[in-house]
């Protein structure tokens, strides 16, 4: 079955407690990126990634680092986290060519106190 | 921020009837997509309309896009009480590698 895969899907940490997000898809797929939702805001995007080794900065990068260190993964690391990191994470895949869906994972809540 | 607004915010109506929402976007862009996310759930791809068209069906669905205005809209004929979720549009930029979402309308679909 074609999926993005995010763990954990709930976590709860302290502040400055370094943590990292999952995101592993089987579609073969170039293009991964990250987002957050937060109420009334919708969907950012964190980062992306075209392919492996290459990544760029979405909407709002600041307080986050990823790595694509291998096609189907691609991790979202907290170095310190902080409680505005409070928020829905989603991971999203698809393939790179012109246009084309996003498939998501079911997200990770993450809380920070 | 290059973020879209829909419109709008929430929307209740009866089982049968159709529900419109609207989305506003700022920028030139190169696709429009539409999301639907169940309650706290990853988002599913519903319909894709690129630049250079005005209308599309899908089932139930019709999207509408107008670049001049940029805005799209989305339709949903005869709604069902499984429709209730809450709806983005996505908008890509000409490179397609940063997607701006529309901060979402909530509709409830009354049985």
């Amino acid at each position: 079955e074609a999926q993005v895969t995010q763990n954990p899907r709930y976590l709860i940490t302290v502040t400055g407690k370094k943590l990292t997000v999952t995101c592993s898809q089987n579609m073969n797929h170039e293009y991964m990126s990250w987002y957050r939702q937060d109420p009334g805001l919708g969907l950012r995007q964190i980062y992306y990634s075209m392919n492996v080794e290459v990544t760029d900065k979405g909407d709002v990068p600041e307080g986050y680092k990823v790595s694509r260190k291998e096609k189907r993964n691609f991790p979202l690391i907290l170095e310190s986290p902080s409680p505005n990191q409070t928020s829905l994470y989603f991971c999203a895949s698809r393939t790179r060519q012109g246009a084309g869906e996003l498939f998501f994972g079911e997200g990770s809540r993450l809380t920070v106190l | 921020s290059q973020q879209g607004e829909e419109d709008p915010q929430a929307l209740s109506i009866q089982e049968g009837e159709n529900a419109t929402m609207n989305c506003s976007y700022k920028t030139s862009i190169n696709n429009l997509q539409w999301y639907r996310q169940n309650s706290g759930r990853g988002l599913v791809h519903l319909i894709l309309i690129r630049s250079n068209e005005r209308e599309k069906h899908s089932g139930r669905l019709r999207v509408t896009l107008d670049t001049s205005k940029k805005s799209s809209s989305l339709l949903i004929t005869a709604s069902r009480a499984a429709d209730t979720a809450s709806y983005f549009c996505a908008t890509d930029t000409n490179t397609g590698n940063q997607f701006y979402f529309g901060t979402g309308t909530s509709l409830t679909v009354i049985p």
